[in-house]
């Protein structure tokens, strides 16, 4: 069970928007830490995709996009190409454990 | 561009102590701006952090894990180890080191990652 919590799965078409969403708790994302997103694609180490709720780091293409709002988190990914399969995690920090916490992933398809 | 590569055994037999060492290259493990940590994926499954140090020598432990773990930095060789000791077959997983940054709390680099199995 995963301090944040992520849908197992989301898919969409080509071309598509679509959104993964991170709920956490008063000890992590509504105490006001923030929330940040990783891809990974199928083999790979983990990517930084997404900083401090919405900052994209360099590279990242602006297709995707990131908000919270009190407890929960939200990654926005708009004309879905096929290279966009991957696992897709949120990370926070929880004041309750005094550690890193990460949501159990979500895996995106490209139907 | 810094670089993170981790190096142990790929095969640890159970109830012994699982070793590993991540190399910082082309930086310096002593930026006042970085924590530096190890973070794991067991086959088919999500990730889970393990412990993070400061180049002070400053330590943070999953408190899941905290009774086996220790996680040490090695400034003179730009190095920083991950110990796990007691190793059962739930141990059996990827292990990356990774960069963490101080303002932010996010994890902003990763080595490639190292798979160790725990087996008889």
């Amino acid at each position: 069970q995963s301090v944040l919590t992520q849908p197992p799965s989301v898919s969409g078409a080509p071309g598509q928007r679509v959104s993964i969403s991170c709920t956490g708790s008063s000890s992590n994302l509504g105490t006001g830490y923030d929330v940040h997103w990783y891809q990974q694609l199928p083999g790979t180490a983990p990517k930084l995709l997404i900083s401090a709720n919405s900052n994209r780091p360099s590279g990242v293409p602006d297709r995707f996009s990131g908000s919270k709002s009190g407890t929960s988190a939200s990654l926005a990914i708009s004309g879905l190409q096929a290279e966009d399969e991957a696992d897709y995690y949120c990370q926070s920090y929880d004041s309750s454990l005094s550690g890193w916490v990460f949501g159990g992933g979500t895996r995106l398809t490209v139907l | 561009q810094l670089q993170l590569q981790e190096s142990g055994p790929g095969l640890v037999k159970p109830s012994e102590t699982l070793s590993l060492t991540c190399t910082v290259s082309d930086g310096s493990i002593s930026s006042s701006t970085y924590y530096w940590g190890w973070v794991r994926q067991p086959p088919g499954k999500g990730l889970e952090w393990i412990a993070s140090v400061y180049y002070s020598g400053t330590t943070f432990y999953n408190p899941s894990l905290k009774s086996r773990v220790t996680i040490s930095v090695d400034k003179s060789k730009n190095q920083f180890s991950l110990r796990l000791s007691a190793v059962t077959t739930a141990d059996t997983a990827v292990y990356y080191c990774a960069r963490l940054r101080y303002f932010g709390w996010y994890f902003d680099l990763w080595g490639r990652g190292t798979l160790v199995t725990v087996s008889s």
